[in-house]
């Protein structure tokens, strides 16, 4: 079967460094999303990984290690903005996205 | 960047009434239209995939003749939820994504904002 493995709930400080990890097993892979989500909000893309390595956008790098089956997504110097779901997605053989359930992230001051 | 409008936003209706939602991609031509549902503090589902002029894919549990999907044209998909009930109550989110090449080679799909719907 297809699995996506992420923390359900993450706390960290503002101003602080936050890694959120993401495990998955899928039938095929053509590349992994993070989304970020705010409550009663659709998700909004933060990044796309389909090679290995770091790729950086700002506070916010995404990380990718295929034949690990792993990616992290770090956000740096945390504001209290970021606090919001964070959503691992894998894109399958058929190009379907395989959602994981995702890590609520709360930030306090 | 692409943008995806999803009407109405909120919805309140009565048990066994019929609730259309139209998802609508205002600045690109989306071929392949998702639907989600997510309840409180759970994950996205897909309930079906919908490709412009053909029959919407449905996935395992999703009833087809309660969930009706139209996709008749490049920009715009509905989602009908028929006989309502109280326990179709969550958050009903479309999202599109255009041909391959034309928006990036990563198969992005753009939300729409989402439609909240209270069966009451």
């Amino acid at each position: 079967g297809q699995n996506i493995d992420q923390p359900t709930e993450m706390t960290a400080t503002e101003g602080a460094i936050v890694q959120i990890n993401c495990t998955y097993q899928t039938s095929g892979f053509n590349g992994l999303f993070w989304y970020q989500q705010h409550a009663g909000e659709a998700p909004t893309f933060l990044s796309y990984n389909v090679l290995d390595g770091l790729e950086e956008k700002g506070r916010f790098s995404s990380f990718l290690s295929r034949s690990k089956g792993y990616s992290y997504l770090l956000l740096k110097e945390l504001q209290m903005k970021d606090s919001a779901s964070y959503l691992c997605a894998v894109l399958d053989s058929n190009y379907q996205l395989i959602w994981g359930a995702g890590t609520k992230l709360i930030i306090k001051p | 960047g692409a943008v995806v409008s999803q009407h109405p936003s909120r919805v309140i209706c009565k048990s066994g009434t019929s609730v259309k939602i139209e998802c609508r991609s205002l600045d690109f031509q989306a071929t392949t239209m998702f639907w989600y549902r997510q309840f409180p503090k759970k994950s996205l589902m897909l309930m079906a995939t919908s490709n412009e002029g053909s029959k919407a894919t449905y996935e395992q549990g999703v009833e087809k003749d309660k969930f009706l999907i139209n996709h008749a044209s490049l920009t715009l998909s509905t989602l009908t939820v028929t006989s309502a009930h109280p326990e179709d109550s969550s958050f009903y989110i479309c999202s599109a994504r255009g041909l391959a090449g034309n928006q990036g080679e990563f198969y992005e799909q753009y939300f729409g904002p989402g439609t909240r719907l209270t069966v009451t």
